[in-house]
């Protein structure tokens, strides 16, 4: 089956700088890859979401790139501000199917004033 | 608000106990989907139903099981309890029959702790 590993696990940052959170998965076959932001005490929300006939994804300080033949995947924040303070989960399934998303374990971003 | 409801928000029970957890999907959506949360596993995903049917199975275990009703509501129950099923559950919905590339909304999660 599908594994996803991201990295890092924590992550500090000052306001205003970015933020890279990077995953790499092990199926070939993996076509949809979406990133979800968690707050605490919420369930995750989808916040960007790629799919394989695409390289890169931007939605206004949130990007996410691809590199199939590398299998992985990337999230990219700029300009951060403390409210982006959260848990971040990238996931991979394939497209079609029965499939379901594996998620990676998770990001703890943390964004300091 | 995703629009996915569940309850209840926290649950304390003691080992051995049997608990059912509950989940109302957003208007229109027909596939649920369990996840559990803990801190060493992350999101597991546990399994799927569409339209009152099991569409797909992940690492549940047998003392763990679901349904999906008529009204589209779905349960979890959880059975014989050890200490190690302390974590938080998550139910998510979906319009489609599967595939991943639907999107998932998830609701509010719901605490077992287990004694």
């Amino acid at each position: 089956g599908e594994n996803v590993e991201q990295h890092p696990s924590t992550l500090s940052v000052q306001e205003g700088d970015s933020a890279v959170i990077k995953c790499t998965y092990s199926d070939s076959a993996s076509n949809y890859f979406p990133w979800y932001k968690q707050e605490l005490g919420k369930g995750p929300q989808l916040i960007i979401d790629i799919r394989s006939n695409v390289g890169e994804k931007k939605d206004q300080r949130i990007a996410v790139t691809l590199n199939k033949t590398a299998k992985h995947f990337s999230l990219h924040i700029t300009e951060t501000q403390p409210e982006d303070s959260a848990v971040y989960f990238c996931a991979a399934s394939q497209h079609s199917g029965y499939s379901t998303l594996t998620f990676g374990k998770g990001t703890m971003l943390l964004v300091s004033p | 608000d995703s629009g996915v409801t569940q309850t209840p928000k926290h649950l304390i029970t003691a080992t051995g106990q049997r608990v059912t957890l509950r989940c109302s999907p957003r208007s229109g959506d027909l596939s649920v989907y369990w996840y559990q949360q803990s801190l060493d596993q992350g999101l597991q995903f546990l399994i799927q139903y569409y339209n009152g049917e099991e569409r797909a199975k992940g690492n549940i275990l047998e003392r763990f099981s679901a349904q999906q009703f008529p009204d589209l509501h779905s349960e979890l129950n959880l059975s014989s309890l050890e200490l190690g099923d302390s974590a938080l559950y998550f139910c998510a919905s979906t319009s489609g029959q599967g595939g991943g590339a639907d999107t998932q909304y998830f609701g509010p999660g719901t605490r077992l702790t287990v004694l």
